[in-house]
């Protein structure tokens, strides 16, 4: 079946810091791959995506690579602000059928 | 562009009150909708989702209904609500063949129960 295991939180970290949260995924076929973040109070948005395998999503400084050899797609960030601070999830479509696969969220908290 | 609308942002309902949310998306036709609930603290857990007007998937049982009266609006009901409905509502939307471009979320309706 399909499902998305995304790194537990709450995370913590002081501005200028790298981020990564990981996501490793379960899939039949070839998927693709989302981040969204909620910011406090908000409806997710979607942050990037990747559609196949070797590809890489990219967004206000934010990227993750879709990784078929082990099944991950992880967020990475070079330099996190303290305008980061919010719950990201990690995403999975299936090539065939309507439905999305969300991982748990992860709530990340940038301290100045 | 495309649009989705979803109200109200919040609501405050005694237990036992019925209940009406309502999402319309614009700018599309023949959008695969979604309802999730987001409970305090907790992941996105997907309630509904419709292909077309009239069609309803429901994926958990229980004091929720939802309908499609026509092709661009989606409707989450309650008769009667229970404490346990308390939660952050949200709606989406995506393409007839989402898997590629996502979904695109409403900014969701806070739902507390007293």
């Amino acid at each position: 079946g399909n499902s998305v295991t995304q790194m537990e939180g709450p995370v913590t970290l002081s501005e200028e810091a790298f981020l990564t949260i990981n996501c490793t995924y379960t899939a039949t076929g070839y998927p693709s791959l989302f981040w969204y973040v909620q910011y406090p109070g908000e409806g997710l948005q979607l942050l990037l995506k990747a559609t196949k395998a070797d590809d890489k999503g990219s967004n206000k400084g934010f990227e993750a690579t879709y990784r078929k050899e082990t099944t991950s797609f992880h967020l990475e960030k070079g330099s996190v602000q303290v305008s980061d601070s919010a719950v990201y999830f990690c995403a999975l479509a299936p090539n065939t059928g309507n439905q999305f696969y969300f991982g748990t969220g992860t709530s990340l908290t940038v301290i100045p | 562009s495309q649009t989705i609308h979803q109200w109200p942002a919040t609501l405050v309902q005694p237990v036992g009150s019925p209940l009406s949310l309502e999402c319309t998306v614009e700018g599309t036709s023949n959008p695969n909708l979604y309802w999730y609930r987001q409970a305090a603290g907790r992941g996105l857990q997907l309630l509904f989702y419709s292909v077309g007007i009239g069609q309803i998937s429901s994926e958990v049982p229980q004091n929720l209904s939802a309908s499609r009266p026509q092709d661009r609006q989606f409707i989450l009901s309650s008769k009667k609500l229970l404490l346990s409905d308390s939660g952050f509502y949200l709606c989406a939307w995506s393409p007839l063949t989402g898997g590629f471009y996502g979904y695109t979320f409403g900014s969701g309706t806070r739902l507390t129960v007293v």
